[in-house]
């Protein structure tokens, strides 16, 4: 049981390139989540997923997006812009009651130049 | 927009001592409260839940919710250098029945020997 798994862990993109960052969960989760950390700071959402084929957008969405398979949420990111540059977290929990726990993944390291 | 405050870091405390982490939040509607302890350069990982006005103790730590002063607290006991991390209060944003968090900033901790 590998948990919630990430790949790639580091990446470095020039302005305007694209990339997708996946994140895999193994926990038969329902729930999926992507955040995002800038350095010193705390975890903002892009994205959440209640289910296969079911995102929507969370408090920081622009210039993302994603989709949602069973186990797998990739985040695309299109035109990748310096103030992309940060730590993106994919996360999952059972259920999106108050008292279930979050598990995340090791993070992808961005740098946008 | 909901927020979440955490007290200005970092905070830095001798071992053994009790370290305080302070929280604060706007909207009144919160009912669960989380704090996730966040290594350096690791995810975050789920240290303490707390839904009922009161004190909750699970080992060295204890968390405190007062609903009326919407200030929620994290406590540990006899510190220990491996304590040493940022820990994040979230809360979820939108009342008690979205999974979607909202952090804080994060409080950087130093416990030295």
């Amino acid at each position: 049981n590998a948990g919630v798994t990430q790949t790639p862990k580091f990446r470095i993109l020039k302005i305007g390139q694209s990339m997708t960052l996946q994140c895999t969960q193994d926990m038969n989760h329902n729930y999926m989540y992507w955040y995002r950390q800038d350095p010193g700071m705390g975890l903002k959402l892009i994205y959440y997923s209640v289910g296969a084929g079911i995102t929507d957008k969370g408090e920081v969405p622009n210039g993302y997006n994603v989709s949602r398979s069973i186990q797998k949420t990739p985040l695309r990111l299109e035109l990748a812009a310096p103030s992309q540059t940060s730590v993106y977290f994919c996360a999952s929990s059972y259920s999106a009651l108050t008292q279930e726990t979050q598990y995340f993944g090791p993070g992808t390291r961005l740098l946008v130049l | 927009q909901k927020e979440v405050e955490q007290n200005s870091g970092p905070l830095s405390v001798p071992e053994g001592a009790i370290a305080s982490l302070n929280c604060t939040y706007s909207d009144r509607v919160s009912q669960s409260f989380f704090w996730y302890r966040q290594y350096s350069g690791k995810s975050p990982e789920l240290i303490m839940s707390i839904y009922s006005n009161g004190d909750k103790e699970d080992g060295r730590f204890t968390a405190q919710l007062n609903k009326a002063s919407q200030y929620v607290s994290l406590l540990i006991r006899d510190s220990q250098p491996s304590d040493s991390a940022t820990y994040l209060c979230a809360s979820p944003s939108e009342g008690t029945s979205y999974g979607k968090l909202t952090f804080g900033q994060g409080t950087i901790l130093t416990v030295h020997p």
